[in-house]
């Protein structure tokens, strides 16, 4: 099976504008989630998306926001890009409540 | 907050057992103990998890203390290639994880 892809793998943007980032679950598997990665906060949780609907979310502030499609293909969005958004964003996708497997990531450099 | 505790790095030679602790002292009743690790910022890459029993797979064994209150990765024979940050992770089956810094292992030839 085809693991968990992520585009783009790089990306570079400058402050005040938006950003998309796409992620292909694991075939058959309807859950997806994001986390962001820093060097100065590590690997926090985002939000989780299963069947469409948003099943968890992390304490990040209203600019981030995403959605998943009928085929459990998940899109993170982040507006009004600051300096510290940039980062490694993950995305892991599981079955339902098993274990999670992550993506490649894409790395967003904000300037 | 993480619910685990891990050395911020290790030294392994290359060929012996790798045995990376952690320590969950308030681990509950449901939690799994989960095991990933991450190559030089990929994706981090799952390697076990248990809940009581301790456990073994092609990659590594997992071994949990009787009282659940600490557990111990052990990759048998350590390979340049296991060169990486390990991260111990306590959760509810089912939920999303909250990542501590890790142990970063290095194996050196």
């Amino acid at each position: 099976k085809a693991g968990v892809t992520q585009t783009p793998r790089y990306l570079i943007k400058t402050r005040g504008q938006q950003v998309t980032l796409s992620c292909s679950p694991i075939s058959g598997h309807r859950s997806v989630s994001w986390y962001q990665q820093t060097p100065g906060q590590g690997l926090q949780f985002l939000f989780e998306y299963f069947s469409e609907t948003q099943r968890n979310k992390g304490n990040f502030p209203g600019r981030f926001s995403g959605r998943q499609f009928s085929n459990s293909r998940s899109e993170m969005n982040v507006s009004t890009l600051e300096l510290g958004d940039s980062a490694l964003y993950l995305c892991a996708s599981r079955l339902s409540q098993e274990t999670q497997y992550f993506g490649p990531g894409t790395r967003l450099l904000v300037l | 907050d993480a619910k685990t505790t891990q050395p911020p790095s290790m030294d392994c030679a290359e060929g012996r057992a790798a045995n990376l602790p952690c320590n969950h002292s308030t681990i509950s009743g449901n939690e799994y103990v989960y095991w990933y690790r991450q190559i030089h910022s990929q994706g981090p890459q799952y390697i076990i998890h248990g809940l009581k029993n301790n456990e073994t797979n092609e990659m590594a064994s997992l071994i949990i203390t009787e009282d659940r209150k600490s557990s111990t990765l052990i990759l048998p024979h350590a390979t340049l290639r296991d060169t990486a940050v390990y991260y111990c992770i306590v959760e509810n089956y089912g939920q999303n994880f909250v990542f501590g810094p890790g142990t970063r292992l290095s194996v050196l030839p």
